[in-house]
């Protein structure tokens, strides 16, 4: 099984360049999630999404957006990149039902922006 | 608010030595608790949860962990060490509720092994 699908692996920016982090899983996870990973701050959450159509801000939202148009897929967009998103992105996905259900993650994406 | 605390942010042990990660909570109830262990340019892989029952928890790779409801602790651990267990651990809090989890992760735990 492929699991939690991250691309791109690496990707350098410009600031105030956009692009988008890619992120499917085939797992038929309802719950899908970013992360960003930064030194000496573990991982926050940035957006969620608890099914298709439907997504709500995390701890750190500001700069990012995201849609669920497909159970599979939760693209990140960062509109107008900083230095400050400099960080690897983690994307993430958990079925619905009981509390505790494990979390699953993509490989990361290592985004620098100059 | 739930919070995490990790008091060792590196740790360096010898190849076949014992191991024990620390780990602090702070939650209003009985949380559901994890931890996940993340190699170097990997992802996060889940090692072990608690959430009810035995508060000695097994995990893959030879993990345990114990949750003590009056430390307010799950503190991971493993009585031998091998080298392929270098990388970094992280301890997470999630609300013992339906629906979807806001997890909280605490800063992590690098571990060093040392031939």
């Amino acid at each position: 099984n492929a699991g939690v699908t991250q691309t791109p692996k690496f990707q350098v920016l410009k600031t105030g360049q956009s692009m988008t982090l890619q992120c499917a899983q085939d797992m038929n996870h309802e719950y899908m999630s970013w992360y960003r990973q930064d030194p000496g701050m573990g991982l926050r959450l940035i957006h969620y999404s608890v099914g298709a159509g439907i997504t709500d801000q995390g701890e750190v939202p500001n700069g990012y957006n995201v849609s669920r148009s497909t159970t599979e897929d939760f693209p990140l967009r960062l509109l107008s990149a900083a230095p400050s998103q400099t960080s690897v992105y983690f994307c993430a996905s958990s079925a619905r039902g009981d509390s505790g259900n494990t979390i699953y993650f993509g490989e990361g994406s290592w985004l620098t922006v100059v | 608010a739930q919070s995490v605390t990790q008091p060792d942010i590196h740790i360096t042990v010898s190849e076949g030595a014992s191991l024990e990660l620390r780990c602090n909570y702070s939650y209003g109830a009985t949380p559901y608790l994890f931890w996940y262990v993340q190699s170097p340019g990997q992802g996060l892989q889940l090692l072990l949860k608690y959430f009810s029952g035995d508060t000695l928890v097994q995990g893959i790779k030879g993990f345990e962990a114990e949750f003590k409801r009056s430390q307010s602790s799950f503190n991971l651990r493993k009585p031998s060490v091998h080298w392929s267990d270098a990388a970094e651990y992280f301890c997470a809090v999630g609300p013992n509720s339906g629906g979807y989890q806001k997890v909280t992760f605490g800063i992590g735990t690098k571990l060093q092994v040392i031939p």
